[in-house]
């Protein structure tokens, strides 16, 4: 069956350079979560939308962190003017339920490399 | 000090082996707790869901200690497959839409 989709799967920046990364979520799932991945540590909470709207930021690094999920299916997170502490993975979950009690499954990751 | 944390290993054990991880929060207030299994440049899985009375799910034991505030996961007759990282994973009750990771503690099950 289908499950969380990302793209692209391998991207490479310089710095300075915006880059963008799609999520396809689980067909009617409610909930959606991004995280970033370093290197040897567990994921770090970016963003959560429930449906269209962006109910929690706070794990944004910056204001160079740009996440939307405008029509609540598939969303964006976009970085400005990248920098090499912004290489990681992108991963991006979705689940059914509102909150994150429940199983989140995950997308295959974006693994962003700023050169 | 890190909100959750794990021993990163690596842990090495022959293939039968019982194996332990613990993983320790800092939050009195965390309230749901898990286990997620991460395959090397794989995305996570939900491993389980760990309950107050402790669960099972075949050679998979997890328990949770609140007044020690730590958590463990317990592995027998460890397989070849079983070899990954293990992520401890807990929510706090002033945010339920925010999984909090620990970084993981690596298993390499050898033959």
């Amino acid at each position: 069956g289908a499950g969380v989709s990302q793209s692209p799967r391998y991207k490479v920046a310089k710095r300075g350079q915006d880059v963008a990364l799609r999520c396809d979520p689980i067909s009617g799932h409610v909930s959606l979560f991004w995280y970033q991945q370093a290197l040897g540590q567990g994921p770090e909470f970016l963003t959560y939308f429930q449906n269209e709207a962006q109910l929690d930021k706070s794990g944004l690094p910056s204001d160079r962190f740009f996440a939307e999920r405008p029509e609540g299916s598939v969303s964006t997170l976009k970085i400005q003017r990248t920098q090499q502490e912004d290489s990681a993975v992108y991963l991006c979950a979705s689940s059914f339920r509102h909150d994150a009690t429940y199983e989140q499954y995950f997308g295959p990751g974006t693994r962003l490399t700023v050169t | 000090r890190k909100e959750v944390e794990q021993d990163p290993g690596p842990f090495n054990v022959p293939e039968g082996a019982t194996v332990a991880f613990n993983c320790t929060y800092s939050n009195s207030a965390s309230q749901s707790f898990f286990w997620y299994r991460q395959d090397c440049r794989k995305e996570p899985k939900l491993l389980m869901s760990v309950y107050s009375s402790g669960n099972e799910d075949g050679r998979f034991t997890a328990q949770l200690n609140r007044a020690s505030q730590y958590i463990s996961l317990l592995i027998r007759d460890s397989k070849l497959s079983d070899s990954a990282t293990y992520l401890c994973v807990v929510i706090n009750a002033g945010n339920n839409r925010k999984l909090i990771w620990g970084l993981g503690t690596s298993l390499a099950v050898n033959p």
